[in-house]
């Protein structure tokens, strides 16, 4: 299975801060890597999907980018809805794995 | 606005079988594939099984094959998952997902919608 490493784990921020999670996979999944956001208690939801394409609904601050094994989330300007985990996932092969989550809050 | 409402989690003893469903609404259910990814507490996501969107492939992890099983009623817009011979590591919140596509073995494949999820309990 491909292994998915976030980092990092958390991280404390503030409300207009750039936020940046970086997704390393343990072998080229390039362009097939997604991310989420998740609340504790809700849905997870989808950000960004095949590294760099904003889901519809999704605001703008959010962007991915990245190559073969090395992505990035990018929150432009954090605010206070996005305190959240996050979390990367590549669909590249099966079986679709997830990174361990990373934890942005205050 | 697409919904997804899972049911069917309870506690259970090791050893004891559940079945879970995930209502869909809002979408053309018959033809996108659907999946199940759990959340054990205090851990991320793993992703567990899914179905096509015509029911003819399913895939199960290694660590539920044999004891998992996917299924869907398109009739009844529903998703299934019976889980049988649980374990105590098989606790967690199980989600329902919406794909973007009709296979989830196409790499562009990536879940677009999600319910808020059911907790199963194993007693150990």
């Amino acid at each position: 299975d491909i292994q998915m490493t976030q980092s990092p784990s958390s991280l404390s921020a503030s409300v207009g801060d750039r936020v940046t999670i970086t997704c390393r996979a343990s072998q080229s999944i390039s362009p097939y890597l997604n991310w989420y956001q998740h609340k504790p208690g809700k849905a997870p939801k989808l950000l960004i999907y095949v590294t760099s394409n904003l889901q519809t609904g999704v605001p703008s601050r959010f962007r991915g980018s990245g190559s073969r094994t090395d992505f990035t989330l990018t929150i432009n300007g954090l605010q206070p809805d996005d305190f959240a985990t996050y979390y990367c996932q590549q669909s590249h092969t099966i079986p679709w794995t997830f990174g361990q989550g990373t934890k942005v809050d205050i | 606005e697409v919904h997804l409402l899972e049911s069917g989690g309870d506690w259970v003893q090791r050893g004891g079988s559940l079945r879970l469903s995930c209502a869909a609404s809002g979408f053309t259910f018959r033809g996108f594939a659907m999946s199940w990814v759990r959340q054990a507490p205090g851990k991320g996501l793993e992703w567990v099984s899914a179905i096509s969107g015509d029911g003819s492939d399913t895939y199960h992890a290694d660590s539920v094959k044999g004891r998992f099983s996917i299924s869907r009623d398109d009739s009844k817009s529903t998703l299934f998952l019976q889980l049988d011979s649980l374990r105590a590591d098989d606790s967690a919140v199980y989600f329902c997902a919406k794909l973007s596509l009709g296979n989830y073995y196409d790499s562009s494949a990536h879940a677009d919608y999600w319910g808020q999820g059911t907790l199963v309990s194993v007693s150990s």
